[in-house]
């Protein structure tokens, strides 16, 4: 099946530092969506991105589909950004979609 | 907004009971689905169903089963509990199609088994 990986897997910043995470895929793929994870464990639904760019606030996110990753930007991050985040991909013919183990931020005062 | 409900945040079973997970979602969606994640493993997939009645087997079902008798519900179950099962369990639910709607979570079931 296809492979997902994260990079990198830990990651702490100050607060107002910005950051990149990657998402790298095996094979192509039909969607492929951002998470956050929250401390408490609930996971939201950051962008849906199966190519080009789309921005929501202080986040941003680039699917580049030809080259098989995607990135997820942060800026000016705030100690409500930490948790884990997951990239996820749907490359088959129905819905299921496959999982990144997540890179875990940490934002720091 | 789509709200995903899972019957119970902390559950705590002996080995060899019968566990029943509830995830009822409210925005008529055909696709739900039931994860469990493990420190260093991610989300791993169970089974998912694209309608009423109907289901897939995901990555790691040995050892579960689903039922989905209403559009609205999707039960995991977990026949005889065993200690290897203790876990975060996420249920999710997607519009349908092909691969083509976002996913969205319920809060978790933490799960363990004695």
């Amino acid at each position: 099946g296809i492979q997902v990986e994260q990079s990198p897997p830990d990651l702490i910043l100050q607060e107002g530092a910005n950051s990149t995470l990657r998402c790298n895929f095996s094979d192509s793929v039909n969607n492929l969506q951002w998470f956050h994870q929250n401390p408490w464990g609930q996971l939201i639904n950051l962008f849906y991105i199966p190519s080009g760019t789309k921005q929501n606030g202080r986040l941003s996110a680039t699917t580049v589909a030809t080259e098989r990753y995607s990135l997820l930007y942060i800026s000016s991050s705030q100690t409500t950004d930490s948790g884990v985040y997951f990239c996820a991909v749907n490359s088959g013919g129905y819905q299921k979609v496959t999982f990144g183990i997540g890179t875990k931020l940490q934002v720091i005062p | 907004d789509v709200k995903v409900t899972q019957s119970s945040r902390y559950l705590v079973k002996r080995t060899g009971e019968k566990v029943f997970l509830e995830c009822v979602q409210d925005m008529d969606h055909e696709n739900m689905f039931w994860y469990r994640q493990d420190p260093g493993l991610g989300l791993r997939l169970i089974y998912f169903s694209y309608d009423v009645k109907m289901k897939e087997k995901g990555d790691i079902p040995e050892g579960y089963s689903v039922s989905r008798e209403k559009k609205e519900r999707f039960s995991l179950i977990l026949e005889s509990a065993s200690t290897n099962q203790t876990s975060m369990y996420l249920c999710a639910s997607s519009l349908g199609g092909l691969g083509n709607s976002p996913l969205h979570f319920g809060n978790g079931t933490r799960l363990t088994v004695t």
